[in-house]
């Protein structure tokens, strides 16, 4: 699996945009760039994912550089219930291998946002 | 839809001691994860299934962990004897068939304290 770096903490403002940064420059071409968070005492929750193209949801947009070596999660409005621990993922989308399917976390970045 | 459910919430035990964990996982998903959480960390992989069939296990320490999924719905993960290095959080997730890119769900996990 593609190895992804993140900044281990970030802080933001209430009300203003969150952007969580993510590299991923040995990503392959079958590989897809999942976000996933994790607040305290509960199990990791599925945020968005995306190939190549960028990806808007009702929690957050996703933009992938042209490249893909890169992403950028925007959370637009950041709550103080966005402070977790957000987790960039690389996953092989097809079949083949061991890592199939499956999701490799590494240390994640500690967002907190502050009233 | 009903999340991932697990079961117990939490457990404390002795070294030495044996303990199981219960999965029930999103209906209709075909595969299941069991990932074990260190205190700071992120999640790492223990034994994935698909349906009742163990695609990768090469994570899970075989001398005292093992999983079953008989009937390709509910999991069981249990640990005999246990070590105090083993006190994490066990989490559980399920998801559609790989192919599908479905992202995967987790339930909150058990935490397991070993004295």
């Amino acid at each position: 699996d593609a190895k992804t770096t993140q900044p281990p903490s970030m802080d933001c403002a209430e009300g203003r945009a969150a952007n969580l940064p993510c590299n991923h420059s040995t990503i392959s071409g079958n590989e897809y760039v999942y976000w996933y968070r994790q607040i305290h005492s509960q199990g990791p929750q599925y945020i968005i994912h995306g190939l190549k193209n960028n990806e808007t949801n009702e929690m957050a947009s996703l933009i992938i550089t042209e490249d893909r070596k890169s992403s950028t999660l925007i959370l637009p409005h950041a709550t103080l219930r966005d402070t977790a621990v957000y987790y960039c993922i690389v996953r092989v989308g097809t079949a083949g291998g061991t890592s199939y399917g499956k999701l490799t976390f590494g240390q994640g970045t500690i967002l907190t946002v502050h009233p | 839809e009903a999340g991932v459910a697990q079961s117990p919430r939490y457990k404390i035990i002795e070294k030495r001691q044996s303990v199981a964990f219960w999965c029930n996982p999103i209906s209709g998903h075909a595969t299941l994860y069991w990932y074990q959480q260190i205190l700071g960390q992120g999640p790492k992989l223990l034994i994935q299934f698909q349906n009742n069939g163990v695609v990768d296990d090469s994570q899970l320490p075989k001398d005292r962990f093992s999983a079953e999924r008989l009937k390709g719905v509910d999991s069981t993960l249990k640990i005999q004897p246990a070590k105090l290095e083993d006190s994490a959080v066990y989490l559980c997730a399920s998801s559609l068939e790989p192919g599908s890119n479905s992202p995967l769900h987790f339930g909150n996990g058990t935490r397991l304290t070993v004295t």
